[in-house]
């Protein structure tokens, strides 16, 4: 069975400085996508980056950067020139592709963000 | 922008009640899915729907049932409600197209306690 793991309950990250949030998973599937969720306190969840598993090139979008070792199974995010609005709840997700669009969530990364 | 609507933000409901968690979206996605997130436990698939009278079990379906008379709504119930059942409950759906699925969008979650 698929599993995603992250190991850190919690990270805090000084304004304008740089944060990796690590993920790892599990699989047997050679092709399947990875995500980054983030959940604001008491606000809606939404998508920061995806990742294509037959893709090398790793996705980045604007401050956010992923850094993927397939072979690991690896899958962290990096976000940059940390921002106070970057303080949320993080969720790493993994997707088979094909036939079905059912996640499997990681536990999320509380990440605080200091002035 | 896609817009996934949960009836409540709050609700609160004795044991042994039958509770109806709805859910809206108004981007005539085909796929919805209910998601149950506990702290340290991340979030967890409960039921999803591919179709209009449509449903499958997800990883943890104990306890409730779905319903999706229409493609816009997808409703959770609780058929007698437990304290174990206390939870964010959160809705979401996704887009299937250019034979790939879209990655899924999140309604605000219903925090819902059970006395």
């Amino acid at each position: 069975a698929q599993t995603v793991t992250q190991s850190q309950p919690e990270m805090s990250v000084q304004e304008a400085e740089t944060v990796t949030l690590s993920c790892t998973y599990d699989t047997s599937e050679s092709d399947y996508y990875l995500f980054w969720y983030k959940q604001p306190p008491s606000r809606q969840m939404i998508l920061v980056i995806r990742q294509e598993a037959y893709k090398q090139q790793n996705a980045t979008e604007n401050r956010f950067s992923v850094n993927f070792q397939k072979a690991a199974k690896s899958f962290s995010l990096k976000i940059s020139d940390s921002q106070l609005g970057d303080a949320a709840m993080y969720f790493c997700a993994y997707r088979r592709d094909f036939n079905t669009d059912k996640l499997i969530f990681g536990t999320g990364t509380r990440l605080q963000v200091f002035p | 922008d896609v817009k996934v609507t949960q009836s409540s933000r709050y609700l609160v409901k004795r044991t042994g009640e039958k509770v109806f968690l709805e859910c809206v979206q108004d981007m005539d996605h085909e796929n919805m899915f209910w998601y149950r997130q506990d702290p340290g436990l991340g979030l967890r698939l409960i039921y999803f729907s591919y179709d209009v009278k449509m449903k499958e079990k997800g990883d943890i379906p104990e306890g409730y049932s779905v319903s999706r008379e229409k493609k816009e709504r997808f409703s959770l119930i609780l058929e007698s409600a437990s304290t174990n059942q206390t939870s964010m409950y959160l809705c979401a759906s996704s887009l299937y197209t250019g034979g790939r699925f879209q990655p899924q969008h999140f309604g605000d979650g219903t925090r819902l306690s059970i006395l």
